[in-house]
């Protein structure tokens, strides 16, 4: 079954205490994303790889990075975590960008920073 | 950038009323609108969009409406069923500008449907 995975669906790490979160794709899509959701909130985009091409949005802390190393995985690093980094992170795919292409959302992984 | 705007932030109703909720959105170039359906502690789920060609969708029970003109578009659900119960949020997409290709999201509805 053709979808969007990520591991760990929990992640625990402590304050300051480098993290990556995973995430694989079968859709082999072009394009993927990695949104934040806070609590009761809507989910907020931090970047998106079209391809190989890597767009970071304006609003995005320097705290957090990403890699692609090929068309399925891509990556969620997070140098120094932050209380306010608690969150969930989900990862999203859409076959191009633009209005033809809906986006297909993983399970998430849960951030807690103690 | 697009600013999407939803209300109200909580809705309950009658197992078998209508519900229906509302966005606006500011980018005059947006012409994808979907919307998401998230139950509690699971992943956005998209349950119906539209495109800007289109005024009106269904689904089923659902259904899309939208007002290009007014820049606004709504979700109504009809026969609301205790499965509806979740978190329900509009996006906006434009194929143009600084948010080309981009989702931006309302704050979302909690909607509760009680039997």
């Amino acid at each position: 079954d053709a979808m969007v995975i990520q591991n760990p669906r929990y992640q625990v790490t402590q304050f300051g205490k480098p993290v990556t979160l995973s995430c694989s794709q079968t859709l082999n899509h072009n394009v993927m994303y990695w949104y934040q959701q806070k609590s009761s909130q809507a989910p907020k985009l931090l970047f998106h790889y079209y391809d190989k091409d890597f767009n970071n949005e304006a609003d995005t802390p320097d705290n957090f990075q990403s890699r692609r190393p090929n068309t399925s995985f891509c990556f969620l690093d997070i140098r120094s975590p932050g209380l306010g980094d608690a969150a969930m992170y989900l990862c999203a795919t859409s076959r191009d960008r633009g209005v033809t292409s809906p986006l297909h959302f993983g399970n998430g992984t849960r951030l807690t920073v103690t | 950038g697009e600013n999407v705007e939803q209300h109200p932030s909580t809705l309950s109703v009658q197992e078998g009323d209508s519900a229906v909720i509302k966005c606006t959105y500011s980018d005059s170039a947006s012409n994808y609108f979907p919307w998401y359906k998230q139950e509690l502690g699971k992943r956005p789920q998209l349950i119906i969009d539209i495109r800007s060609n289109v005024g009106e969708k269904k689904d089923q029970r659902i259904a899309v409406t939208l007002n290009k003109t007014a820049k606004h578009f709504s979700l109504h659900i009809t026969e609301t069923q205790p499965e509806d119960s979740a978190v329900y949020f509009c996006a906006a997409s434009s194929n143009s500008g600084t948010s080309y290709g981009k989702l931006t999201f309302g704050q979302g509805t909690i909607l509760t449907v009680h039997p």
